[in-house]
């Protein structure tokens, strides 16, 4: 069952402009997320955070926004950058639950 | 300051073999996670270790089993290998057992089952 679901697997967009990579969510029960970020050949690195007591989350060039109603969450990256270019993956877990879901993730690349 | 270490980093095996693979967590974590990560997946969760004793389970058979040592590496061990079980085996470490520590990723092996 995947209560993590990225329906885009990819997302091109111009240097300076903004990303904007979807996620939703079925579980209720899920209360924190988190996105990461993942080069070729190296493990996710996390990126950003949101409880669900808040609907936004910013951090630099990168905004986490939580609908909670919608289950849905996005990372904003403005403006983008060609390091930037890498897949990112939205996750999810309950309050002292350890089980981490994480999406299929999105591939971004930033055009120079 | 070392992070998450892993190794190996590749490993081709056939299947009905059995496989280790070993995590070092990154230096002040004591508690390790394993995911599993098929092509064009995320990350399944498959165990997490906190205190050397395996304190919850993802949706993965008895073949996957693992254990933790006193000074928190970590090895994950599969029994009687599918092709299935091909994936990139991914390690992270945090502090403590609360759900929102932010877990460190290592770079992951490659397992090939053939």
């Amino acid at each position: 069952d995947q209560q993590v679901k990225q329906n885009s697997p990819s997302l091109s967009v111009q240097e300076g402009r903004i990303s904007i990579l979807n996620c939703d969510y079925t579980n209720s029960m899920f209360d924190y997320f988190l996105w990461y970020k993942k080069y070729p050949a190296e493990g996710p690195t996390f990126l950003i955070s949101i409880s669900s007591i808040k609907d936004k989350n910013e951090d630099g060039r990168f905004t986490v926004f939580l609908n909670k109603s919608a289950k849905h969450l996005s990372l904003h990256i403005v403006p983008s950058q060609p390091g930037d270019s890498a897949v990112y993956f939205c996750a999810a877990s309950a309050m002292n639950n350890n089980d981490m879901r994480f999406g299929a993730g999105t591939r971004l690349t930033v055009k120079p | 300051d070392a992070g998450v270490t892993q190794s190996p980093t590749h490993l081709i095996k056939t299947r009905g073999q059995q496989v280790t693979l070993r995590c070092s967590p990154k230096s002040g974590h004591d508690t390790v996670s394993w995911y599993q990560q098929a092509l064009g997946q995320g990350p399944q969760f498959i165990f997490q270790y906190y205190e050397e004793e395996e304190r919850q389970r993802g949706n993965f058979p008895d073949r996957f089993s693992g254990h933790q040592f006193p000074n928190y590496s970590s090895e994950l061990n599969v029994n009687a290998l599918l092709l299935g079980d091909s994936a990139l085996y991914l390690c992270a470490s945090s502090l403590g057992l609360a759900g929102e520590d932010t877990q460190y990723f290592g770079p992951g092996t490659r397992l090939t089952v053939l």
